[in-house]
């Protein structure tokens, strides 16, 4: 089971700005790990969004902004176009599973 | 162009095995961190496992749900990396993804491919 905690889902009209919340624990975000954000458009593999926090790879729009603070992190998109349109997961590293985490996913429309 | 490539998914019954394949393009395998996730249809990612490059060990590290049934193991002259399933369970049923890791990022995935288990 997900140990990060998202909001199933999120809307807003095309423009608007919306954030997706990833809550964690001391066994992963609270402690210092990472957190990193995927878009999964439908019926294709995901794609990393941000990693390391805040930083956005290179061909992702700066719409997409991360941030982080004590046990949760959230991503941002502003400027909301029908083709953000998608699940978006968190995901971190878990020091009492000794593993990768990643959150429950949100989904996304656009209204 | 960097690429992954999975194959071997198949429909397998509850206590069989299978072996998935992942050809990595583009990039040479034998630096990288390779990871396998599995996403159940309708449901979220759930990481499979891990194994680091051979200079970092080779060491391997598997989520507790297939853990003892599941095998990674790499071929860094053919750049291609592998999932060993056995013992395999109809909760095993998923698209089985090939990802290079980025630190302790995901940042290529392949396209998947599904496996099914029924009988």
């Amino acid at each position: 089971q997900s140990v990060l905690t998202q909001p199933p889902s999120v809307s807003g009209a095309p423009g608007q700005r919306v954030t997706i919340s990833c809550t964690g624990s001391s066994s992963n975000i609270g402690v210092g790990y990472d957190v990193h954000w995927y878009q999964q458009l439908p019926g294709t593999a995901p794609k990393l969004l941000i990693y390391g926090n805040i930083n956005r790879p290179s061909g992702v729009p700066d719409r997409f902004s991360g941030s982080k603070s004590g046990t949760s992190a959230s991503l941002a998109i502003t400027g909301l176009q029908a083709e953000d349109e998608a699940d978006y997961y968190c995901q971190s590293y878990d020091s009492s599973l000794s593993g990768y985490v990643f959150g429950t996913g949100t989904k996304v429309t656009v209204l | 162009e960097v690429q992954l490539v999975e194959s071997g998914g198949g429909l397998v019954k509850p206590g069989g095995s299978l072996r998935l394949s992942c050809a990595a393009s583009g990039f040479t395998l034998t630096n990288a961190w390779m990871s396998w996730v599995r996403q159940a249809p309708g449901k979220g990612l759930e990481w499979v496992g891990r194994i680091k490059r051979k200079t970092d060990g080779g060491t391997t590290d598997y989520a507790a749900p297939v853990k003892g049934r599941f095998t990674i193991s790499r071929d860094d002259s053919k750049n291609t990396l592998s999932l060993q399933m056995n013992s395999l369970k109809t909760e095993d049923t998923a698209v089985y993804y090939c990802i290079r890791n980025y630190g302790d990022a995901f940042d290529i995935w392949g396209q998947g491919t599904m496996v099914t288990v029924s009988s």
